[in-house]
């Protein structure tokens, strides 16, 4: 079966600190995977998805940037944060090609820039 | 490009009533369409979809959705809620075929006793 793992769950970063969020997905190849980014009444941001390695589209100008150097590894990553960056950062994956028809999130890491 | 509205920031409800939540799309191409639930400090966990097909679709917890193309909606509905049903609600659309995948802004619904 497949899982998903995010880490950490909890993170505090002073400002102007860099940033490195990992995904990686299990039992399954060639996902598609995103990056969500939730901010207090904002909704689900995509902030990044790939549909293979080395192919990241960026959905929003930021301060963040993503790779994805293997398969099933998704990094989420900053070279200097900002306080608008705080928020809850949610990784996912879906495989449309092979009948998993929907995306399947982890546990997310709650990031509050200080 | 696909978006998504959903109507409602948040739906106060009573315990045993009904409950609607909506949510409108807009794409220029056939789509997926998901209801997701996320409960505090988790990830999102999927309650329904429409694929294609019958535009009825029922999920876990007794929610069911009605996909309406001319109305661009897909409405999410149950007839009697809980409790443990309070949580955030959120619509999301893909293209057919997948891809990105948007959601909309989540619904907070919230029952009380």
């Amino acid at each position: 079966s497949q899982t998903i793992h995010q880490w950490p769950a909890t993170l505090v970063q002073p400002v102007g600190s860099p940033l490195s969020l990992e995904c990686t997905v299990e039992g399954t190849s060639n996902p598609n995977l995103y990056w969500y980014r939730q901010a207090a009444g904002r909704g689900l941001q995509l902030l990044f998805y790939s549909v293979g390695i080395g192919q990241i589209s960026s959905e929003v100008p930021q301060n963040l940037s993503a790779s994805r150097p293997q398969d099933r590894q998704f990094i989420l990553s900053s070279k200097k944060l900002l306080l608008s960056d705080s928020g809850f950062y949610l990784c996912a994956w879906a495989d449309w090609d092979r009948g998993h028809l929907e995306a399947f999130f982890g546990q997310g890491t709650r990031l509050t820039v200080v | 490009a696909q978006s998504v509205t959903q109507l409602d920031s948040q739906v106060p409800v009573f315990e045993e009533a009904p409950v609607e939540l909506r949510c409108n799309y807009s794409s220029s191409v056939s789509v997926y369409l998901f209801w997701y639930v996320q409960y505090p400090n988790q990830g999102l966990q999927l309650l329904l979809k429409y694929l294609s097909g019958s535009t009825l679709v029922k999920g876990i917890n007794g929610f069911e959705a009605e996909f309406n193309k001319s109305q661009t909606s897909f409405h999410l509905r149950k007839p009697s809620v809980h409790i443990s049903d309070t949580a955030e609600y959120f619509c999301a659309v893909s293209r057919f075929q997948g891809g990105k995948l948007i959601f909309g802004q989540g619904t907070e619904l919230s029952v009380k006793p």
